[in-house]
């Protein structure tokens, strides 16, 4: 079965530093990642997706994610964050019976 | 149109009633499951259906029953809550195929006291 880990749950960061958050999942013959955002009590929100193609992926709010297949890794970068950018960030993959698996997370705090 | 729907926002519970959370969409998505959040566990697919009919277990199913009679809704049981029922739902729904995009509802807080 596919998952996925996000090897630090809380990544502190200061205004318009970059910061990576990291993520690896399960090999599988074919993959679709993912990416989510959420914001204070509120719902899930899709930064961005990797489906196939290009492994930079360029997602919404100037976050990008780069897909490394020998890696098994779909890390998540901004090269400057925003004070707006505290949220929690979510990790996910597709697997083949349309399942889609979670990892646990990672808070970003982003400090003036 | 309206994406994902789901009722109630809130809900409080007394140990071992038993209560629905709705779910509807209007995309006519084949997909649609059910998750609760945990802090520090991110998000845990209960159950999913690919399919008008067509029901299975995720992760963490017990506790919960669910059905699929029509394309658009996917209501989730609690049959007897309990205090480890405590969390926010979350139902989803994507197509089968195409750009996998799933699309979220706004959660259900329950509380079970």
């Amino acid at each position: 079965a596919q998952s996925v880990t996000q090897l630090d749950s809380q990544v502190p960061v200061f205004e318009e530093a970059p910061v990576e958050l990291r993520c690896n999942y399960s090999s599988s013959v074919s993959v679709y990642l993912f990416w989510y955002v959420q914001y204070p009590n509120q719902g899930l929100q899709l930064l961005l997706k990797y489906l196939s193609g290009s492994t930079l992926v360029k997602g919404i709010n100037g976050f990008e994610a780069e897909f490394n297949k020998s890696q098994t890794s779909f890390h998540l970068r901004k090269p400057s964050v925003h004070i707006s950018d505290t949220a929690e960030y979510f990790c996910a993959v597709r697997d083949s019976s349309y399942k889609l698996i979670f990892g646990s997370g990672t808070r970003l705090l982003v400090r003036p | 149109n309206a994406g994902v729907t789901q009722t109630p926002k809130f809900q409080v519970l007394k140990t071992g009633q038993s209560m629905t959370l709705q779910c509807a969409q209007d995309m006519n998505h084949e997909y649609m499951s059910w998750y609760r959040q945990d802090p520090g566990m991110g998000l845990r697919l209960i159950h999913y259906s690919v399919g008008a009919g067509i029901t299975d277990q995720g992760e963490v199913p017990n506790g919960y029953n669910v059905s699929r009679s029509t394309t658009e809704d996917f209501p989730l049981r609690l049959l007897s809550a309990a205090p480890s029922q405590t969390s926010v739902y979350f139902c989803a729904s994507s197509y089968r195929t195409g750009n996998y995009g799933y699309t979220f509802g706004s959660g259900t807080r329950l509380t079970v006291v």
